[in-house]
């Protein structure tokens, strides 16, 4: 089975500082796909990033960056320059690979809700 | 915006009634999922469908029905609903299955409060 863990339920940041979400998942898939949501204030789901087990390679996106790493089986999120805007609860999610026409389901960590004070 | 739309944005309803909630997919996707957002459970898969079958089974309560119709257009039937059902209710929708697991785009959420 399947599991993710975001252990920070909640992190208080002032603007400007950078801020790393933690997320460790558990699967038993050699292939499997990593990605993170965002859901800000207004209640949606963001997808943010997708990444695929084979792929360790860090990415960064304007002020967002991931850094996946297969051997503690962790894929962290980091803010650089926080800005209230960013403020919102930010999701991991795991999919393990699609065998035999299964489904490919989502299970998302309990989430960490980031607030970035002016 | 995703794509995905989300009918109604609100709903309630009392205990023991029926709601239908409904969601169109983005353009060209095939599969589409629920999932049930509550503050002790979290973000929990209900069901997936691809191109109007059942594909994938979470935990989807009996009371609970799904179907995708032949415009990929989905339902979620909630019966006899119970004070713990309120929750937010996300429909996502991907373009298909295919040898690598898609990207799923969320709608808005369904809002439901019984009360």
């Amino acid at each position: 089975a399947q599991k993710v863990t975001q252990a920070q339920t909640e992190i208080s940041v002032v603007e400007k500082e950078d801020v790393t979400l933690d997320c460790v998942y558990e699967t038993r898939d050699t292939t499997y796909y990593l990605f993170w949501y965002k859901q800000p204030p207004s209640g949606e789901l963001v997808f943010l990033i997708r990444r695929n087990s084979f792929d360790e390679q860090n990415e960064i996106s304007g002020r967002y960056s991931w850094n996946f790493q297969k051997s503690t089986s962790s894929f962290n999120f980091t803010i650089t320059a926080s800005q209230v805007v960013d403020s919102a609860v930010y999701f991991c999610a795991l999919s393990e690979a699609i065998y035999n026409n299964a489904g490919n389901m989502l299970t998302f960590g309990g989430g960490t809700r980031l607030m970035v004070k002016p | 915006d995703s794509g995905v739309t989300q009918t109604p944005k609100h709903l309630i309803t009392a205990t023991g009634q029926r709601v239908t909630l409904r969601c169109s997919p983005r353009s060209g996707d095939l599969s589409v999922y629920w999932y049930q957002q509550s503050l002790d459970q979290g973000l929990q898969f209900l069901i997936q469908y691809y191109n109007g079958e059942e594909r994938a089974k979470g935990n989807i309560l009996e009371r609970f029905s799904a179907q995708q119709f032949p415009d990929l257009h989905s339902e979620l039937n909630l019966s006899s609903l119970e004070l713990g059902d309120s929750a937010l209710y996300f429909c996502a929708s991907s373009p298909g299955i295919g040898h690598s697991t898609d990207t799923q785009y969320f709608g808005p959420g369904t809002r439901l409060t019984v009360l």
